[in-house]
């Protein structure tokens, strides 16, 4: 079972800004463990799309940003595109578990 | 280029085993923390287990500890995951992923699917 908590969807226009929040506790991101994001297409195999709190890979746009506070982390997507539509979760430590928690989901659609 | 290919997936039956394979390549194996994800037909990603570039350091999700057994070759550049005592909840695609230090899984296998059904 997840230990980080997601909105199931959030939906925005193209060219909104949206946020999606992944809550943890004092285990996991609370215990200062980092945080990571992922964007899985449909079909495909999930892509780190943020690593440590708030850097990109090369290759993802600045569109996308991570942060970080206490026992939660945010993404943020601004200027919304189609090719945004897909799932994305967080992910982190949990010393309690001594492994890799990742959030519920969060579906994203651009209406 | 980093690359990562699983195989092994297939249908088996509950109570039966099977052994996953990743095959991986473009990167100097044997630094690299590894791990298997799983995910369930619609559901979302669940951590599975994991194994350090030395095999030292070895965990497990408490859903498959007992049941499943991760190893690894760094001769071979390859990854395994044994799995026995296969339930249907088991059944998922089954991922290999590299994970630096950061604890990132910064690339990820096309994935392999195994099904648990009499």
């Amino acid at each position: 079972q997840s230990v980080l908590t997601q909105p199931p969807s959030v939906s925005g226009a193209p060219g909104q800004r949206v946020t999606i929040s992944c809550t943890g506790s004092s285990s996991n991101i609370g215990a200062n463990y980092d945080v990571h994001w992922y964007q899985q297409l449909p079909g495909t195999a999930p892509k780190l799309l943020i690593y440590g709190n708030s850097n990109r890979p090369s290759g993802v746009p600045d569109r996308f940003s991570g942060s970080k506070s206490g026992s939660s982390a945010s993404l943020a997507i601004t200027g919304l595109q189609t090719e945004d539509e897909a799932d994305y979760y967080c992910q982190s430590y949990d010393r309690s578990l001594s492994g890799s928690v990742f959030g519920t989901g969060t579906k994203v659609t651009v209406v | 280029e980093v690359q990562l290919a699983e195989s092994g997936g297939g249908l088996v039956k509950p109570g039966g085993s099977l052994r996953l394979s990743c095959a991986a390549s473009g990167f100097s194996f044997n630094r690299y923390s590894m791990n298997w994800v799983r995910q369930a037909p619609g559901k979302g990603l669940e951590w599975v287990s994991s194994i350090s570039g030395s095999s030292s350091s070895i965990y497990y999700a408490d859903s498959v500890k007992g049941r499943f057994t991760i190893s690894r070759d760094n001769a071979k550049n390859s990854l395994y995951l044994q799995m026995n005592s296969l339930r249907a909840e088991d059944t998922a695609v089954y991922y290999c992923a590299r994970v630096p230090l950061g604890g990132d899984f910064d690339h990820w296998g096309q994935g392999t699917l195994v099904t648990v059904s009499s």
